[in-house]
């Protein structure tokens, strides 16, 4: 059974950094790659970054480039995602989720974590 | 970038009664990149359709996206109780960005 477990959040100050982490079971971590997407309090999903199985690609959405660093750590079925300087707009539930590719090469989630809460606030 | 709007903001249905929920794309979706997810109050969001049409592994069949172009289309053919929820599409494609719609509540009338 595929299982993600998202973890590291919780109360930070404007300003301040969080390191969130995913831990993955049930298939093979290495072979495919992952995501963070957050949802805001009371709001829609919004894709945050992706990063390749291979650990050689990795894409931002512009909200956050230059801020989040995305990472892995296959030999521990692990992914984490450093976030700097945040802001109150960076306040959300973070979630993990698994990347699958279509015959067409199109990268969509298939498994998703149960979110972990970051609270950005004075 | 894909901007999807999803329609309507809120639809009001009874067990067993049909549902059609749509979400239109600013720009025509390649390729059909085209996916819609299930969230549950308090749950993450699962899986439901890939590639407009293809379900996703456990799926039952009442589920089935269709459409192209610019015009999808989630319809659930008669609802369950826990197929009361909120459903996003999602644009996807080889490289971000992976755009969501606002989202459609299902509510129980």
């Amino acid at each position: 059974e595929v299982q993600l477990v998202e973890s590291g959040g919780g109360l930070v100050q404007p300003g301040g950094s969080l390191r969130l982490s995913c831990a993955a079971s049930g298939f093979t971590f290495s072979s495919y790659s992952m995501n963070w997407v957050r949802q805001a309090p009371g709001k829609g999903l919004e894709w945050v970054s992706y990063i390749r199985n291979s650990g050689t690609i990795i894409y931002y959405a512009d909200s956050v480039r230059g801020r989040f660093t995305i990472s892995r750590d296959d030999a521990k079925n692990s992914l984490y995602l450093q976030m700097n300087s945040l802001r109150d707009e960076d306040t959300a539930v973070y979630y993990c989720a698994r990347a699958r590719t279509d015959l067409y090469g199109g990268i969509y989630f298939d498994y998703w974590g149960q979110g972990t809460l970051v609270t950005v606030s004075s | 970038e894909i901007v999807l709007t999803q329609s309507p903001g809120t639809l009001s249905l009874s067990p067993g009664e049909r549902a059609t929920l749509s979400c239109r794309a600013s720009q025509s979706v390649t390729s059909s990149f085209l996916a819609w997810y299930q969230q549950r109050p308090g749950q993450a969001p699962r899986l439901l359709i890939y590639g407009t049409s293809s379900r996703a592994t456990g799926i039952p069949d009442r589920f089935n996206g269709s459409g192209s172009g610019t015009d999808f289309t989630l319809t659930i053919s008669s609802l369950e109780p826990e197929d009361f929820a909120v459903y996003y599409c999602q644009q996807y494609g080889r490289s971000p960005p992976y755009t969501f719609g606002q989202g459609t509540k299902l509510e129980i009338k």
